[in-house]
């Protein structure tokens, strides 16, 4: 596609629930981030993907957070036993290399009750 | 100290005004930046690239500072469509992959 595509854009989950985030980044681009977004607040990173390969997952808040990319395309986040904290707005972003333009879906935002 | 730091705001200018905003960065090594515009809901979009000493683009004058380790941004004759949040980003070095995103300042723009 033309731009980085994420779905669902809204999620809501009860606490305890299982949810799948997915993104579909911009064909042949070879990086891709996963950034948490609390309101009134920056980006925070969550794990980078140079293509199937996860190469830094250090920002990943706790064990209930996985991702994974297995083909080097499409991106999956997943978070197991949702909490409250976990609301936030997840952006996933995709660029040709690490230190390059970084272009952005349009994010998941994740209403945990 | 925060890798990235910003002044949060909110800064509230009238149209036509010059507003100015300063990011600092901990990193010495870093070499190129950027700067992010957000709407409110929508995703982080580029607004400018910071290779050298600095880059102009219309309205728009990103200016670096390594000595002092900060970034600028200064738009000059603001519109209301300029209100948003600009995100200074430094993008990685060392061993980072990612790029690190400041906290952001909010600009509103009033008619």
């Amino acid at each position: 596609g033309a731009g980085v595509s994420q779905s669902p854009r809204y999620k809501v989950a009860k606490r305890g629930q299982d949810v799948a985030l997915r993104c579909d980044p911009i064909s042949g681009h070879v990086s891709l981030f996963w950034y948490q977004q609390a309101l009134g607040q920056g980006p925070e990173f969550l794990t980078y993907f140079q293509n199937e390969a996860q190469l830094d997952k250090s920002g990943l808040p706790s064990d209930r957070f996985f991702a994974e990319r297995p083909e080097g395309s499409v991106s999956t986040l997943k978070i197991q036993r949702t909490q409250q904290e976990d609301s936030a707005v997840y952006l996933c972003a995709s660029s040709l290399a690490p230190d390059s333009e970084a272009f952005f879906g349009q994010g998941t935002r994740l209403t945990v009750v | 100290r925060k890798e990235v730091e910003q002044d949060p705001g909110p800064f509230n200018v009238p149209e036509g005004a010059t507003v100015a905003f300063n990011c600092t960065y901990s990193n010495s090594a870093s070499q190129s930046f950027f700067w992010y515009r957000q709407d409110c809901r929508k995703e982080p979009k580029l607004l400018m690239s910071v290779y050298s000493s600095g880059n102009e683009d219309g309205r728009f004058t990103a200016q670096l500072n390594r000595a002092s380790q900060y970034i600028s941004l200064l738009i000059r004759d603001s519109k209301l469509s300029d209100s948003a949040t600009y995100l200074c980003v430094v993008p990685p070095s060392g061993s980072a992959r990612q790029l690190t995103f400041g906290s952001g300042t909010q600009l509103t723009v009033l008619p």
